[in-house]
């Protein structure tokens, strides 16, 4: 089944403890990106990926690190979480080069920061 | 103003009405836009593109405005199972930087 995951899917952490978000898709898309979603704000886009060793900040990058090592697998990195990225985080992919850009999203990550 | 606004809703209508959707966008050399839907605590899906003619998809159709920088839908003869929130996105640029609205929720009543 053609799908994105994301693990953990619900996290509560501790201010300043790292952490990671994996993501992984398995329909060989180029292009993954990754969004929080706040009340009163929408999805705002962090960080996105057009292709292998390719990454660049979306809006709202502050506090986040990504990498994109292999085609299939998108971490977010928190190095030091602050209360502040107490968030709903979506991971999405889509295959680039298509006008449509369909952007199939992952099921979300509910992280708490304490 | 925003790059991204949309009708603040929420929007509440009877089954079988017809309802729409404003969306506007404040970069002029924006290219592609959507309409995605949200059900409550689930995923964003992809509902439908704009395209420059318009288009339609059963119940729904979508129009691009670009000398007024607007996108819209219009969804007729609500159903119960439309109740969502409704995305508009538009993409920055080239380089795949997508912008979303905050989203208009929808409640289709019996």
């Amino acid at each position: 089944e053609a799908q994105v995951t994301q693990n953990p899917r619900y996290l509560i952490t501790v201010t300043g403890k790292k952490l990671t978000v994996t993501c992984s898709q398995n329909m060989n898309h180029e292009y993954m990106s990754w969004y929080r979603q706040d009340p009163g704000l929408g999805l705002r886009q962090i960080y996105y990926s057009m292709n292998v060793e390719v990454t660049d900040k979306g809006d709202v990058p502050e506090g986040y690190k990504v990498s994109r090592k292999e085609k299939r697998n998108f971490p977010l990195i928190l190095e030091s979480p602050s209360p502040n990225q107490t968030s709903l985080y979506f991971c999405a992919s889509s295959l680039y080069g298509s006008v449509d850009y369909e952007q199939y999203f992952g099921p979300g990550t509910r992280l708490t920061v304490t | 103003r925003k790059e991204v606004e949309q009708d603040p809703g929420p929007f509440n209508v009877p089954e079988g009405a017809t309802v729409a959707f404003n969306c506007t966008y404040s970069n002029s050399a924006s290219q592609s836009f959507f309409w995605y839907r949200q059900d409550c605590r689930k995923e964003p899906k992809l509902l439908m593109s704009v395209y420059s003619s318009g288009n339609e998809d059963g119940r729904f159709t979508a129009q691009l405005n670009r000398a007024s920088q607007y996108i819209s839908l219009l969804i007729r003869d609500s159903k119960l199972s439309d109740s969502a929130t409704y995305l508009c996105v538009v993409i920055r640029g080239s380089q795949g930087n997508l912008i979303f609205g905050k989203g208009t929720k929808l409640s289709v009543k019996p």
